[in-house]
């Protein structure tokens, strides 16, 4: 089953502008992580943050966390050509089994 | 550091036939995984291994798919007899689970089924 909900499920921007997704999820965390998905590199992990963080920074990516909203966004500025790939957001509430969403589609034009 | 492996890359398979997926971890990552992906959709949880044991397989359809992680490294997945709805991407992931681990998992490069 699907934890999480990416909103939208697809965006297209130019490059040199911030895309922002978001993801909602339905049960108690204990963290949440980013993947980026494309065909050159497949699934890879961006950043994680935990359930006592609210905001988390590396590179030109920012992540949020409100818990007692259950959603996260993920904020990447700058964007370049390279950042087009689907993006997932994925909750681990046990062991460390991810749970992932459907995904954000991300399309930057030169 | 040599990423997580997997092969093959493609498999086509006719309904009612069997297949067999292999995944080597990287090295030292005593936590494996299978992943199913359908088109459109995140990857979905199929079988965790801790070492050589499963700690969750509570998604994966036992009537059909098996799972085996033998001396706790390589991993195969099976599927028989397939069905349509199977054609997938398979992932295989490893965590390194020891006293400096963390929440990150490595994706291998998957296994695209189609099944006619």
């Amino acid at each position: 089953s699907q934890q999480g909900e990416e909103d939208p499920q697809a965006l297209s921007i130019q490059e040199g502008e911030n895309a922002t997704m978001n993801c909602s999820y339905k049960t108690s965390i204990n963290n949440l992580q980013w993947y980026r998905q494309n065909s050159g590199r497949g699934l890879v992990h961006l950043i994680l943050i935990r359930s006592n963080e609210r905001e988390k920074h590396s590179g030109r990516l920012r992540v949020t966390l409100d818990t007692s909203k259950k959603s996260s966004s993920l904020l990447i500025t700058a964007s370049q050509a390279a950042d087009t790939a689907s993006y997932f957001c994925a909750t681990v509430s046990g062991y460390s089994t991810l749970t992932f969403g459907k995904g954000t589609m991300l399309l930057v034009s030169p | 550091e040599a990423g997580v492996a997997q092969s093959p890359r493609y498999k086509i398979i006719e309904k009612r036939q069997s297949v067999a997926f292999w995944c080597n971890p990287i090295s030292g990552h005593a936590t494996l995984y299978w992943y199913q992906q359908i088109l459109g959709q995140g990857p979905k949880l199929l079988i965790q291994f801790q070492n050589n044991g499963v700690v969750d397989d509570s998604q994966l359809p036992k009537d059909r798919f098996s799972a085996e992680r033998l001396k706790g490294v390589d991993s195969t997945l099976k599927i028989q007899p397939a069905k349509l709805e199977d054609s997938a991407v398979y992932l295989c992931a490893s965590r390194f689970s020891g006293r400096a681990s963390s929440y990150e998992q490595y994706f291998g490069p998957g296994t695209r089924l189609t099944v006619t």
